[in-house]
């Protein structure tokens, strides 16, 4: 079953914490994903990976760093987390095909509350 | 403004009726994904459009490129229906991969 994980699905964190979010894809897709979804807000992007070492800004990335080291996974870190950053992060996964056209999978999501 | 606007933004219907959700785009989209997100807040994808209709039991989706827009409908609509909807569109991007934009969703309610 080709799926995107993400771990963990819930997190509290202090303000000024350092959060590590991971995210792992099993169909060897090259592009990932991070958004994060607030309430009326839709998804927003954080940032994306096209393949290992190859990253870049979305719209949102203030506050926010990646690291793609391996193809199969993809994590999101904040430095020194913000209130602010309280939110549900959404990662995903997708691969072009032969037309050019891409299919995106989403993992479950990681609820992340900063206090 | 918005670069792809769903509407209505909230929706609420009885058992067994039809309904149509629909996306407005400022951007030039090449592909259209529909999910919905469950209550659990798990997004399952529905559609993923090129322009054309594509059909999936009591859904039925529409992607006009031409026009800049997307339909869902939903015909004899369940309680387990229930939840947001969103509309992504994919455009191309100067200088990397082409991105999925949200809209901002639909909340639907379905009732007994």
């Amino acid at each position: 079953d080709m799926k995107v994980t993400q771990m963990p699905r819930y997190l509290i964190k202090r303000m000024g914490e350092n959060v590590l979010l991971e995210c792992g894809q099993d169909m060897s897709h090259e592009t990932m994903y991070w958004y994060r979804q607030d309430p009326g807000l839709g998804l927003q992007l954080i940032y994306i990976s096209y393949d290992v070492d190859s990253n870049s800004e979305g719209d949102i990335p203030k506050g926010y760093r990646v690291s793609r080291k391996k193809r199969e996974h993809f994590s999101l870190i904040l430095d020194s987390a913000k209130t602010n950053q309280t939110s549900v992060y959404f990662c995903a996964s997708s691969y072009q095909d032969y037309a050019g056209c891409s299919d995106y999978t989403f993992g479950s999501g990681t609820r992340l509350l900063v206090i | 403004g918005d670069k792809v606007k769903q509407s209505p933004s909230a929706l609420s219907l009885q058992e067994g009726t039809n309904s149509a959700l629909r996306c407005n785009f400022s951007i030039a989209a090449t592909t259209v994904q529909w999910f919905l997100q469950n209550p659990r807040g798990s997004l399952i994808n529905l559609f993923y459009l090129v322009p054309g209709t594509k059909e999936n039991g009591r859904l039925k989706s529409t992607f006009n490129s031409k026009e800049s827009y997307s339909t869902l409908h939903i015909r004899d609509a369940q309680l387990e229906d229930s939840g947001t909807y969103f509309c992504a569109a994919e455009a191309r991007w100067t200088g990397g991969a082409d991105r999925l934009t949200f809209g901002k969703g639909t909340q639907l309610i379905i009732q007994p």
